[in-house]
């Protein structure tokens, strides 16, 4: 148990569908993440923010929204995905985006585009 | 992109040390090490990190080299449930808020197989 919470842990959907993946810390943390990971690939940094504003977002398809209302919470809603779009998805937490601070990460939701 | 180099796998016996290196010769001056693990399916897992001095924890010591170009991790007795993926990071110490140079940003680490 990591204080990172995500759920949920697996989700099916069409390409049509919208869902949303939710994350949520009470570790008292200002700067959350999301992750993607493949099969057989590097976790990819998707979007990070800190003290809820956005600052990252790696070239990730509009496809993708995160949405984060709280330093405690953050979200990743999802329309019109791919297949290709079937991953791993972790979030992560940390006092703060630079050095001297660990990240803790979530279970991951596993996501299947079907 | 990934400013670290590890071996792609790895195999230990259950109950001797694991050494996983890692290289990072393009490491600045304000770059910590960080290692982290991921044990199948589930999300990335802390171990340590450092800046210039040697680090021991609970989990592992990090031994950097005197130039900052490499480092060791070492689990000194492994277990069979230290079968991992182990992540070395450098990711930046010290910058203006809003840059990207501090985000975590993996490679493809060294798969760790601990052997009875």
């Amino acid at each position: 148990e990591t204080g990172v919470t995500q759920t949920p842990r697996h989700l099916v959907m069409g390409m049509t569908n919208k869902k949303s993946l939710k994350c949520e810390q009470h570790l008292g943390h200002n700067a959350m993440y999301w992750y993607k990971q493949s099969a057989k690939k590097p976790l990819e940094l998707m979007f990070v923010y800190n003290f809820k504003e956005q600052t990252e977002n790696n070239s990730v398809p509009s496809r993708f929204s995160p949405e984060c209302p709280n330093s405690s919470h953050l979200f990743l809603h999802l329309h019109t995905l791919q297949p290709e779009d079937s991953a791993l998805y972790l979030c992560a937490s940390s006092q703060g985006e630079l050095g001297n601070t660990e990240a803790f990460f979530g279970q991951g939701t596993r996501l299947t585009v079907v | 992109d990934a400013k670290t180099t590890q071996p792609p796998s790895m195999d230990c016996a259950e109950g001797r040390a694991a050494n996983l290196p890692c290289n990072h010769s393009t490491i600045s001056g304000n770059e910590y090490v960080y290692w982290y693990r991921q044990i199948h399916s589930q999300g990335p897992q802390y171990i340590i990190h450092g800046l210039k001095n040697n680090e021991t924890n609970e989990m592992a010591s990090l031994i950097i080299t005197e130039d900052r170009k490499s480092s060791t991790l070492i689990l000194p007795h492994a277990t069979l449930r230290d079968t991992a993926v182990y992540y070395c990071i450098v990711r930046v110490a010290f910058m203006n808020y809003g840059g990207s140079q501090g985000n975590l940003i993996f490679g493809k680490g060294t798969k760790l197989s601990v052997k009875p």
